[in-house]
Parts: C-alpha cells; structure tokens; sequence
C-alpha cells in the first residue's frame, strides 16, 4: 500500500480565506518531505519542502508543519486566491532518491 | 520552466501494440523518472534512471521498460499496450543536490482501446 496518504480528497475554501491540507505518512525514516501542486493539464510542480528535523517552514504564502510524532504533514495556504485552485499532493523522500507521493487533494476555490 | 518536453503529448493505440513515449531535458541533470498518473492513485513511479545507461524499477514497473543512451533523453517503451495501462504518463528530472525536488515535464495522455 501507499506510504503516504492525504486525508481529505476534496477542499472547498472560500476566497481570502486561509487553507489547510493534511497528510499522513508512515516511514519514519524519510530525510524530507515534500508538497507538490498541480494546475488541470499540466505536470506537478514543487512549491515546498521541509527536513526531518524541522518542525515549520514558511515559503510565501504557504507554510509547512511537520509532526514526527504522530506522523503528520500539512500545508497551510494563507489568504487563498483563484489561482491556487489545484490538486496538492504530499510525498516523502525514500532516501533512494525517490519519491513516493499520497494520492492528492483538490482544493477549490470560491469566489 | 525547466527545458522537458515529453512527445507525443497524446496518443491512442490499440491493444497489443508496441508504444515508446520520449523525454527529452535541456537541464543536464543526473535524474530522470516516468511516473503514471490515474485517478485515485496519485504518482506512482515506474523507472528511473540515475545516469547513462543506468536505471531501475519503480513501484509499477510490469509490463514497462525504459532506456537512456544520453543524459538529455529518457524514453518509455510498452512493449505490449494493454487497456490498464491507459493514462497519463508524466516524466521528471531532478539534480543529486536536492532529489525531492523534481520538475515535471507537461505529461502525455495515453489511451489503449
């Protein structure tokens, strides 16, 4: 099965308000975790990574929070815009220089 | 953007027949990687390849073989199409320095009927 998992596949946000979309992971083990967005029609694109040993990184806009203890990614979006409407994927690095990613969450934005 | 371009960008083929889909990168970097996208699945990695002439299995590898005889080119061979491995195929690359950081060509719609 998948190592890493997202809890929630749909997320309807109103704009301007902020955005929280969780991740769940199971290899300890993993040396970085990563959030990955996809616009409709084109490839994944990085937006943030955070270390093992880290428990927050801001980036613009977004942040991320890592919970090693229970195992726990999020990213926070602030002030959401129409343009972050996206499929937003977590994944985990498997220190084999590859990547395994969760199953992705949709995030709408309303007008 | 980063220089990959994947071709061709859409195709329909029938069972049973051979398909090669190509990546092709202007970055010069080490890493380069085909994943499958459907839904309810996210990405999930077919091969990879670590440099020239070096590559390896991802996760969903059966039925898929890859070659990379240079560092800008990366190409996917479906030796015998089925109608499970409809989809859309992505390839990325990355630099060794920071690997979890891969950048994704703009995808190729597959359909076998």
């Amino acid at each position: 099965g998948e190592s890493v998992g997202l809890h929630l596949p749909t997320l309807s946000v109103q704009e301007g308000d902020n955005s929280i979309i969780n991740c769940a992971y199971s290899n300890s083990a993993s040396d970085y975790f990563i959030w990955y967005k996809q616009e409709s029609g084109k490839g994944p694109q990085f937006i943030i990574d955070i270390r093992s040993n880290m428990d927050k990184r801001q980036g613009q806009r977004v942040t991320v929070l890592l919970n090693k203890t229970v195992k726990h990614l999020s990213l926070q979006i602030a002030a959401t815009q129409p343009g972050d409407s996206a499929v937003y994927f977590c994944a985990e690095d498997d220190n084999d220089y590859k990547l395994s990613f969760g199953a992705g969450t949709t995030v709408t934005v309303r007008a | 953007d980063a220089g990959i371009t994947q071709s061709p960008r859409h195709k329909v083929t029938e069972t049973g027949t051979p398909v090669t889909l190509r990546c092709h990168q202007t970055e010069n970097h080490r890493y380069m990687y085909w994943y499958r996208q459907d839904p309810g699945h996210g990405l999930r990695l077919i091969h990879y390849s670590y440099g020239v002439k070096d590559t390896d299995k991802g996760e969903v590898s059966d039925g898929y073989s890859v070659s990379r005889s240079k560092t800008e080119d990366f190409l996917l061979t479906l030796e015998s199409a089925t109608s499970s491995q409809t989809s859309v195929y992505f390839c990325a690359i990355s630099e060794g320095g920071a690997v979890y950081e891969q950048y994704f060509g703009p995808g190729t719609r597959l359909t076998v009927t």
